[in-house]
């Protein structure tokens, strides 16, 4: 079954901590996403990935971090510099970066900052 | 700055209306348009335009791309309960991967 796998679906940080999300792919994917998504908004870009051990600063990039060791997983660390964490992040992977590559997204990981 | 702008912002529709959503655009390097429908989580693929003037279509959801006036619309035709979500326009440039719209809010009531 291919797809796109994120995890926690729920997450509750306390102000402070650094937290990270998972996002796994089995499409055989080059490029990956992570975005966030606020009520009300679109999709803002965070960072993006378009091969293994490289990666480039989205929109929004700032109190975020990533890595990108294997083809298939693509985490995301929200550092307690990001000020506010509270919103719906989700994950996307495509062949490539290029004009005519449909991206694919997880089912999302919610996280709550108490 | 690339920018996407999509309206409505939300709609309200009884089945059975035709519903008509815009997406418009200004970016650098245009290169493709991209409709999405998210319901509750992952955002799914309805359609990537192109070229101008030739109109995708899917059942009851068909969309149109003009890169003369810089925008696209989704039709939906006789709308269902389950067409309720969240529409979301992006577009590729030369710039970042996507630039996404803030989406169109439709609820479709019985």
């Amino acid at each position: 079954d291919g797809g796109i796998t994120q995890s926690p679906k729920y997450l509750f940080r306390k102000e402070g901590q650094n937290v990270t999300l998972s996002c796994e792919q089995n499409l055989n994917h080059d490029a990956m996403y992570w975005y966030r998504q606020d009520p009300g908004q679109g999709l803002r870009l965070i960072y993006y990935s378009q091969i293994v051990n490289d990666f480039q600063k989205g929109d929004i990039a700032e109190g975020y971090s990533v890595s990108r060791e294997k083809k298939e997983s693509f985490p995301l660390t929200v550092t307690s510099a990001q000020k506010n964490p509270t919103a719906f992040y989700l994950c996307a992977s495509s062949r490539g970066t290029t004009s005519y590559n449909e991206q694919f997204f997880g089912p999302g990981t919610r996280l709550t900052v108490l | 700055e690339d920018k996407v702008v999509q309206s409505p912002l939300s709609l309200v529709v009884h089945e059975g209306d035709t519903v008509t959503l815009n997406c418009s655009y200004e970016v650098t390097n245009f290169r493709s348009l991209l409709w999405y429908k998210q319901e509750k989580k992952a955002p799914t693929f309805l359609f990537m335009l192109t070229s101008s003037g030739i109109e995708k279509k899917s059942g009851r959801l068909s969309s149109i791309l003009d890169k003369k006036e810089l925008f696209s619309i989704l039709n939906i035709t006789a709308t269902q309960t389950g067409d309720s979500a969240v529409y979301l326009c992006a577009v590729y440039s030369g710039n970042t991967p996507l630039v996404f719209g803030k989406g169109t809010r439709l609820s479709v009531i019985a």
